[in-house]
């Protein structure tokens, strides 16, 4: 079974635009969430998405926005970019939503604000 | 608040000895952990996970210890090789926390040959 992907692996901005991040879940995995991972604030959960609903929510500003598409499939959007967000943000998916069940990383996309 | 904690940044072991990885956590609604394994430039690794119901779990050379009270788990990797080298994370959720991973901040663990 493939794993959970995503796209772009890199990606390069400058402050002020914004950025799509994709991310395919593993096949028959229905809930994706999002992390983000910097050196000074560890992995920090952003949110979570389960047929097409966003479920759970962590402490990020609004900038920060997702969603899920029928087939599974998600994409987050961070909009006026600041310098701090940069950072490897990672997606995973699940079998279905809630706690007791383990989640699957894809390999991240590594973002770099200029 | 750190809810998670990894109280090692690094951990050296010789080959073939038993690593063991710590972590804490002190928040009691938690009842689910995860051990995850991450290399550089990549997504974490799922490597094991326990249950609050439980305090073993055994997945070959991985065991992971859970002590309710002491609010502590423990990750044992018996024998250590070389290619356990990496940057290990614990993670915790619970019933109020829903699908949210709370990780600890990491340990980077070298097995040397």
């Amino acid at each position: 079974k493939a794993g959970v992907t995503q796209t772009p692996r890199y990606l390069i901005k400058t402050r002020g635009q914004q950025v799509t991040l994709s991310c395919s879940p593993i096949s028959g995995h229905r809930s994706v969430s999002w992390y983000q991972q910097t050196p000074g604030q560890g992995l920090q959960f952003l949110f979570e998405y389960f047929s097409e609903t966003q479920r759970n929510k962590g402490n990020f500003p609004g900038r920060f926005s997702g969603r899920q598409f029928s087939n599974s499939r998600s994409e987050m959007n961070v909009s006026t970019l600041e310098l701090g967000d940069s950072a490897l943000y990672l997606c995973a998916s699940r079998p279905r939503a809630g706690a007791g069940n383990e989640q699957f990383f894809g390999p991240g996309t590594r973002l770099t604000v200029l | 608040d750190q809810q998670v904690k990894q109280n090692s940044p690094s951990l050296s072991v010789q080959e073939g000895r038993i690593s063991i990885l710590n972590c804490d956590y002190t928040n009691s609604m938690f009842d689910y952990f995860l051990w995850y394994k991450k290399y550089p430039a990549e997504g974490p690794t799922f490597l094991i996970s326990i249950s609050s119901i439980k305090d073993k779990n055994e997945d070959g050379r991985f065991t992971v210890f859970l002590n309710k009270s002491a609010k502590h788990l423990s990750l044992h990797i018996v024998p250590s090789q070389p290619g356990d080298s990496a940057v290990y994370f614990c993670a915790a959720s619970g019933k109020t926390s829903g699908s949210r991973l709370t990780f600890g901040e990491g340990t980077q663990l070298t097995v040397n040959p």
